[in-house]
């Protein structure tokens, strides 16, 4: 049962363009949601977050937008740049419950010079 | 991802001994978080603590696993008789607030890859 779901296993984006990274749930509990960003053998580090009381939150080149209905948010980066490249991993929790946060699988980002 | 110290970085077992894991929160949290990270998977919750308490372990395996965090010291996650489909990375994560409290974000320690022969 994958309550948060990446579809999206890799995508590459040129320099300076635009990333977009999508994430779906399922569980209408969930009301914080997060974004991290993971490189090879360290641990996810985080990113940006944004509560359900709010449709779009932003920090410098990071954006991620809320779309409570249709149960989806997606991290924007503006403009994408080739330190950017990492797994990315959306994750969510439910602040009626222990705080646990419940991972997608993560998206692979290759910024392309 | 300053902050949150796991050790060992990497530990390899035999099928059978037991694996102990180690995480020193950041300075101030007193939440601590074990997830484990299968080969292209995301990170799986495992279990929730306090100063001396278990919040939540709903993602704790029933047999062969436990974790404790003492009043003093870092939490322990342990793994008895240890066997192959143990074989992970097991990430520590550690927050200022926690459960009803206003959402803060969790902070990620580099993890401790297991490797079990």
């Amino acid at each position: 049962d994958q309550q948060v779901k990446q579809n999206s296993p890799s995508l590459s984006v040129q320099e300076g363009r635009i990333s977009i990274l999508n994430c779906d749930y399922t569980n209408s509990m969930f009301d914080y949601f997060l974004w991290y960003k993971k490189y090879p053998a360290e641990g996810p580090t985080f990113l940006i977050s944004i509560s359900s009381i709010k449709d779009k939150n932003e920090d410098g080149r990071f954006t991620v937008f809320l779309n409570k209905s249709a149960k989806h948010l997606s991290l924007h980066i503006v403009p994408s740049q080739p330190g950017d490249s990492a797994v990315y991993f959306c994750a969510a929790s439910a602040t009626s419950g222990t705080y646990k946060y419940i991972f997608g699988t993560g998206t692979r980002l290759k910024v392309l010079a | 991802n300053a902050g949150v110290m796991q050790n060992p970085r990497h530990l390899v077992r035999r099928r059978g001994q037991e694996a102990r894991l180690r995480c020193s929160p950041m300075k101030g949290h007193s939440h601590v978080y074990w997830y484990r990270q299968l080969p292209e998977e995301g990170l799986k919750f495992m279990v929730y603590l306090q100063k001396e308490n278990i919040i939540d372990e709903s993602g704790m395996p029933k047999e062969r696993f436990s974790a404790e965090f003492p009043k003093e010291g870092p939490s322990i996650l342990r793994i008895q008789q240890v066997v192959r489909g143990d074989s992970a990375a097991y990430f520590c994560a550690s927050s200022l607030k926690g459960g009803r409290a206003l959402a803060q974000p969790q902070h990620f320690g580099d993890g401790t890859r297991l490797s079990i022969l």
